[in-house]
């Protein structure tokens, strides 16, 4: 099993381009999330999607967009990149419980963006 | 906001002493979650404990769970050069779908 598969691994935009992060579980996880991680912030939430058909807004939401395309994928969409969205993205996935029982996450190798 | 603040931040040690790390919180949890990030990759689950069990043991790790005080602890044993990395604590809140997690503790180990 592949487990979790981010693509590209590594971009680089100039300010107001947009694009897209690709994210798919092959593990039939009911649950996946966008996170980022920016040096001495740990990693913050910017989306998740609780099972196929759902998002929710993070703490952090502004200036991105979600699809959950299906059960297995899970894309982060930047419409106008800004250099403040330079970070390393990190998509995750889970089983999930139900509410408040959030178990092991499962993580992509992540990719770094930079934005100029 | 962000939940679960680790303490120390930084940590250098010798090969084969122990490291401890400690994670404060400060909402109800459903339980508590230990990552560790080797440079460069993805988080990898280490170890979860729940808010009705007081400590947990994997392999050459402990966790620990106060949740009177809110807080927890990762005790990393007999370290080994390999154990270099961020660890994170992530906490997993009654209400929601999502784990939150702290800004993390960078280990060395010198062999």
């Amino acid at each position: 099993n592949a487990g979790v598969t981010q693509t590209p691994k590594f971009q680089v935009l100039k300010t107001g381009q947009s694009m897209t992060l690709q994210c798919a579980q092959d593990m039939n996880h009911n649950s996946m999330y966008w996170y980022r991680q920016d040096p001495g912030m740990g990693l913050r939430l910017i989306y998740y999607s609780a099972s196929e058909g759902t998002t929710d807004k993070g703490e952090v939401p502004n200036g991105y967009n979600v699809s959950r395309l299906n059960k297995r994928e899970f894309s982060l969409r930047l419409e106008s990149a800004a250099p403040s969205q330079t970070s390393v993205y990190f998509c995750a996935s889970t089983a999930g419980q139900g509410i408040g029982k959030t178990e092991k996450l499962f993580f992509g190798s992540g990719t770094q963006l930079s934005v100029l | 906001s962000q939940q679960g603040e680790e303490d120390p931040q930084a940590l250098s040690i010798q090969e084969g002493e122990n490291a401890t790390m400690n994670c404060s919180y400060k909402t109800s949890i459903n339980n508590l979650q230990w990552y560790r990030q080797n440079s460069g990759r993805g988080l990898v689950h280490l170890i979860l404990i729940r808010s009705n069990e007081r400590e947990k043991h994997s392999g050459r790790l402990r966790v620990t769970l106060d949740t009177s005080k809110k807080s927890s602890s990762l005790l990393i044993t007999a370290s080994r050069a390999a154990d270099t990395a961020s660890y994170f604590c992530a906490t997993a809140n009654y209400g929601n779908n999502r784990l939150a997690f702290g800004k993390g503790n960078q280990v060395v180990v010198i062999p």
